[in-house]
């Protein structure tokens, strides 16, 4: 069984400024993958960044980077310099299992941009 | 590249027909696809998950005879909603991924908005 925990339902950042969004998770598997996925208006969903669980290195893409504590099982993003489009809903999941592996999402939350 | 494409974006029947949606990987082999169902504001829910050339593996509580789900082809799922009622009204989105990519990533199609009436 797999679940994430995203216990900011809201958050709101200034424009240039730095925003972290928490999620926890929990898994059965030994193998398994971490993403963060954003969702603007359009409902698009958008891939932002992707965590191997074997890697201890944290991933970065751009201005986005993430903290992942294996042993704690926490994988928070952060965003650098935030613009008015990283407005949108994030939602973290993870991925685990073999070959009929699920993808389990975080309840998400709603990141809010202000001039 | 992984690009997904979704069909039609939105669609408005009557309560009783069927709708089909359609789910297509444009530059990637999707060994498997998935649908999800999403509710305003809320995250999404996995209906089920098919793999070309096998029969869909649906989640708990999700009516195999009321959400028909085909995975023909490498590149195309359908999800066919039959005798469409109001309840069954809400955002459904596609995702495909090759498993010969990095890491089980999932591509989202843009979503399909049904309103049934």
């Amino acid at each position: 069984a797999q679940t994430v925990t995203q216990s900011q339902p809201e958050m709101s950042v200034q424009e240039a400024e730095t925003v972290t969004l928490s999620c926890t998770y929990d898994t059965s598997e030994s193998d398994y993958y971490l993403f963060w996925y954003k969702q603007p208006p359009s409902r698009q969903m958008i891939l932002v960044i992707r965590q191997e669980a074997y890697k201890q290195q944290n991933a970065t893409e751009n201005r986005f980077s993430v903290n992942f504590q294996k042993a704690a099982k926490s994988f928070s993003l952060k965003i650098s310099d935030s613009q008015l489009g990283d407005a949108a809903m994030y939602f973290c999941a993870v991925f685990g299992g073999t070959s009929y592996g699920k993808l389990t999402f975080g309840q998400g939350t709603i990141l809010t941009v202000h001039p | 590249g992984a690009v997904v494409s979704q069909h039609p974006s939105w669609v408005i029947c009557k309560s009783g027909t069927s709708v089909k949606i359609e789910c297509r990987s444009l530059d990637f082999q999707a060994t498997t696809m998935f649908w999800y169902r999403q509710f305003p504001k809320q995250s999404l829910m996995l209906m089920a998950t098919s793999n070309e050339g096998s029969k869909a593996t649906y989640e708990q509580g999700v009516e195999k005879d009321k959400f028909l789900i085909n995975h023909a082809s490498l590149t195309l799922s359908t999800l066919t909603v039959t005798s469409a009622h109001p309840e069954d009204s809400s955002f459904y989105i596609c995702s495909a991924s090759d498993r010969q990519g990095a890491g089980k990533t999932q591509y989202f199609g843009p979503g399909t908005r049904l309103l049934v009436l």
